[in-house]
């Protein structure tokens, strides 16, 4: 089945250290997206790819880093620099069709934890 | 700037009450995209609607149904008959020039037997 998957479900991570969070997507989308949720809050916007090899800053992008070496995998890293890393993330992906927006589907999401 | 207002925190009603769900939205924009997703406990957020800016057509898929009014920049989204099942977090989103989203604060919706 075409969808998008996140991994792990739950990282715990301690202060001080990196932490990586897998995304990929098999729909053959060209965007792929990542965004914050905090309890209770919206979703906001940490790191965009419209196309492989290029990405730009959201609304929050300090402590945080990106790469789209493959039209498939979109994976964030959280630095010991993000100052609240405690969060839940969602990765989503589109087609870059050209409309003005289009529909952005979601992976299940991962729960961070920083100890 | 855009924005987008979800005045209800939370709502609770009673399996089988119909139950609206407000948005308003604030976009310069000519051109823009409306959509709602539901987020249930799992997380996961499930794409339901995806309306443009000119169309005005109010849309009923089964118990939903969603009534867009460009007038009063409002998007209000409605479960008749409600059931546990649609207990839930469910987001309105504006969708601006650049394929971005702008995400509501959400509305959590409580559903009881």
């Amino acid at each position: 089945d075409g969808g998008i998957t996140q991994s792990p479900k739950y990282l715990f991570r301690k202060e001080g250290q990196n932490v990586t969070l897998s995304c990929e997507q098999n729909l053959n989308h060209d965007a792929m997206y990542w965004y914050r949720q905090d309890p209770g809050q919206g979703l906001r916007l940490i790191y965009y790819s419209q196309i492989v090899n290029d990405f730009q800053k959201g609304d929050i992008a300090e402590g945080y880093s990106v790469s789209r070496e493959k039209k498939e995998s979109f994976p964030l890293t959280v630095t010991s620099a993000q100052k609240n890393p405690t969060a839940f993330y969602l990765c989503a992906s589109s087609l870059n069709s050209g409309l003005i927006t289009d529909t952005q589907y979601f992976g299940p999401g991962t729960r961070l934890t920083v100890l | 700037a855009q924005k987008v207002t979800q005045a209800q925190t939370e709502i609770s009603v009673v399996e089988k009450e119909d139950v609206t769900l407000d948005c308003v939205y604030e976009t310069r924009d000519t051109t823009y995209y409306l959509f709602w997703y539901k987020q249930p406990p799992s997380g996961e957020l499930v794409f339901l609607i995806r309306r443009n800016s000119f169309d005005e057509q109010n849309e009923i898929s089964g118990r939903y149904s969603w009534n867009f009014q460009k007038s009063t920049s409002s998007f209000n989204f409605t479960i008749t008959a409600s059931q546990v099942v649609d207990s839930a977090v469910y987001f309105c989103a504006l969708g601006n020039a650049g394929n971005m989203l702008t995400f509501g604060g959400g509305t959590r919706l409580m559903v009881k037997p």
